[in-house]
């Protein structure tokens, strides 16, 4: 069954540097999504991407942030200078018509 | 997107049902009734979602009232496995997904 696939599974940096999380997402699928969840709170919308451009994004998602898609089968966030409360879970997903969820990259920023 | 109100836990004995209800009172008729669960800080999982017609897949049912503004999600024979968080969204179709803070099930022996 196809699946959603994130790397890496875990990354640790220094704060204000740059970090790229990847995404591959489910090869028919139009839509992509960038969701995050803080240690103990709720899963939080980052962005949506849709033909080759954000469809809508949320507050969160500042103009550290940036999501592109390369090569038509990656879905890249890049957060451009980490800050500690970016410490979190990111969650990539992708949808035909159901969204489906990859197992998520768990950020560490020191 | 509709607010959807669920109870903060639930038990359930594995090998019985375990029926976790949502309202959504103001839902919007072109809104979707999404069940997705997450086991620890794995990836949410979707279960089913529906319209207003009741659905059932391999996974679980989904029951919803006639004027939309509840449902119930029915896992019939749950397992230890079955424990996890489980979250009722109300949405557009190709909408994001909103995620409150779910209902936490443990099935026990």
């Amino acid at each position: 069954e196809p699946e959603v696939t994130q790397t890496p599974s875990h990354q640790v940096t220094q704060m204000g540097q740059e970090v790229i999380l990847r995404c591959v997402p489910i090869s028919n699928h139009l839509y992509f999504y960038w969701y995050r969840q803080i240690l103990g709170q709720k899963v939080e919308f980052l962005v949506s991407f849709y033909n080759n451009e954000i469809s809508e994004k949320s507050e969160i998602f500042d103009d550290q942030f940036s999501v592109e898609r390369p090569d038509g089968s990656n879905f890249t966030l890049k957060i451009r200078s980490t800050k500690l409360e970016d410490s979190a879970m990111y969650f990539c997903a992708s949808m035909m018509d159901t969204q489906y969820f990859g197992p998520g990259t768990r950020l560490t920023v020191l | 997107d509709a607010k959807t109100t669920q109870p903060t836990s639930m038990d359930c004995a594995e090998g019985r049902a375990a029926n976790l209800p949502c309202n959504h009172s103001t839902i919007s008729g072109n809104e979707y009734v999404y069940w997705y669960r997450q086991i620890h800080s794995q990836g949410p999982q979707y279960i089913i979602h529906g319209l207003k017609n009741n659905e059932t897949n391999e996974m679980a049912s989904l029951i919803i009232t006639e004027d939309r503004k509840s449902s119930t999600l029915i896992l019939p024979h749950a397992t230890l496995r079955d424990t996890a968080v489980y979250y009722c969204i109300v949405r557009v179709a190709r909408g994001k997904l909103t995620f409150g803070q779910g209902t936490i099930l443990t099935v026990h022996p």
